[in-house]
């Protein structure tokens, strides 16, 4: 079974420019997470998904963050305009049940770098 | 005061030994009670999972919750070169939000 995918692996832009993130879960986990870590900090939750609705989206640091599911499939993580301090690593994860401390299955993250 | 505190090392031992890695945290609502294992340049990978107070064993590894000190600890037996990595706690609860609060990680070596 192919776990959590996501593209691209490494992403280096400039500030003020635009990235989208994809993420593939887990086929039929309808639960859909997106995690950051900024260098030397902890990973920190941005957003939850349940199917193609935004279940919580209570991490996500400003509105130039957009997290989309369209179909409850993939996902995507778009920012615009991208910023220094959005450098870090973008992790999703996915889940089958709905319940927080569900086994979420984590990707191997797309490390961001902004110039 | 972050939610959850853990100690980043990084912790060096020989082969065979016993290894403690632990955490604390802040909110007695949590419920449940994460390790993560993640290798360099991959993400975190589940190791344990434990649901309130208790222990909970796979293998040479053990996992130990302690609500009433809040204080978690994961404990690897007999370790090995291949433990070499960096160990993640992760807590979270139906009352805090479905989120998610995870520690800074330990960074572990085995030496041969």
């Amino acid at each position: 079974e192919a776990g959590v995918t996501q593209f691209p692996s490494h992403s280096v832009i400039e500030k003020g420019q635009t990235v989208t993130l994809r993420c593939d879960p887990i086929s039929g986990h309808d639960n859909l997470y997106w995690y950051r870590r900024v260098m030397g900090k902890e990973i920190k939750f941005l957003l939850h998904f349940v199917k193609e609705s935004k279940q919580d989206e209570s991490g996500m640091p400003n509105n130039r963050f957009l997290a989309e599911r369209t179909g409850g499939t993939y996902s995507t993580l778009k920012v615009q305009p991208a910023e220094l301090e959005d450098s870090g690593v973008y992790f999703c994860a996915s889940s089958q049940a709905g319940l927080a401390g569900n086994e979420q299955f984590f990707g191997p993250g797309t490390r961001l770098t902004v110039l | 005061q972050k939610e959850v505190e853990q100690d980043p090392g990084p912790l060096s031992v020989p082969e065979g030994a016993i290894v403690s890695l632990n955490c604390t945290y802040s909110n007695s609502a949590f419920q449940y009670f994460m390790w993560y294992r993640q290798y360099s340049r991959k993400g975190p990978e589940l190791l344990m999972y434990t649901y309130s107070s208790g222990n909970k064993e796979d293998g040479r590894f053990t996992a130990q919750v302690d609500k009433s000190s809040k204080y978690i600890s994961l404990f690897i037996r007999d370790s090995q070169p291949s433990d070499s990595a960096t160990y993640l706690c992760a807590i979270g609860g139906h009352n805090t939000g479905n989120q998610f609060y995870f520690g800074t990680g330990t960074s572990l070596t085995v030496i041969p």
